[in-house]
């Protein structure tokens, strides 16, 4: 199985500030990495697919970078509504694999 | 818009077989355009990739649930199923059905509203 881990587990951070979070495989998985955002109570939302193509009707303050083995999720000018739970997912494998989630507070 | 429900019993008894169905509108199961999967999320836990079904009759699953899950679809109802056998309080979970597009990189674009599966005698 291709392990996904992702960093920090958890981030505070003010409306406004930028926030980054990493997601890391276990292999290669070129460009076959998906990040969602998770609320409370709810499914969750595809952000970003192949890696950094923005997903239709997500904010532009959200971008996702990397290749290979190290991906990373960007959250520009950080908003109140931001506050979720982050998953990475690798699809380069027929058996899929979501990273552990990264909690996000907005201060 | 390919919009998708889950459905089936909020409770099993232990060692009984866990089954629930989604139901597809806005895209067809047999049109081989999407890839039709499962995944679960016990409470207060991340998010568990459980398999996949492909409109060409292949499977993909967890191997931490190989030989107790299997997916299927209905064609004629145009819904797929999850069936989860021998289940344990460790299958109490939020199951959600997602679709992507069929090819690899689409990510899960279409996802149900989850559906709570508690096992308890």
């Amino acid at each position: 199985d291709i392990q996904m881990t992702q960093s920090p587990s958890s981030v505070s951070a003010f409306v406004g500030d930028r926030v980054t979070i990493t997601c890391r495989a276990s292999q290669n998985i070129d460009f076959y990495l998906s990040w969602y955002q998770q609320k409370p109570g709810k499914a969750p939302n595809l952000l970003i697919y192949a890696a950094s193509s923005l997903q239709s009707g997500v904010p532009s303050r959200f971008s996702g970078s990397g290749s290979g083995t190290d991906f990373t999720l960007t959250i520009n000018s950080l908003q109140p509504e931001d506050s979720a739970t982050y998953y990475c997912q690798q699809s380069y494998s027929p058996l899929r694999t979501f990273g552990q989630g990264t909690k996000v507070e907005v201060k | 818009q390919v919009q998708v429900l889950e459905s089936g019993p909020g409770l099993v008894k232990p060692s009984q077989t866990l089954s629930l169905t989604c139901t597809v509108s806005g895209g067809s199961i047999s049109s081989g355009g999407y890839y039709w999967s499962w995944i679960r999320q016990p409470a207060g836990k991340g998010l568990e990739w459980i398999g996949r079904f492909l409109s060409s009759g292949n499977t993909n699953y967890n191997p931490s649930l190989e030989g107790r899950v299997t997916i299927s679809a209905d064609t004629s109802k145009n819904q797929y199923s999850l069936k989860l056998t021998s289940v344990t309080a460790a299958d109490t979970a939020v199951y959600f059905c997602a679709v992507s597009y069929n090819y690899d990189s689409s990510g899960l674009r279409f996802w149900g509203q989850g559906t709570l599966v508690t096992v308890s005698s």
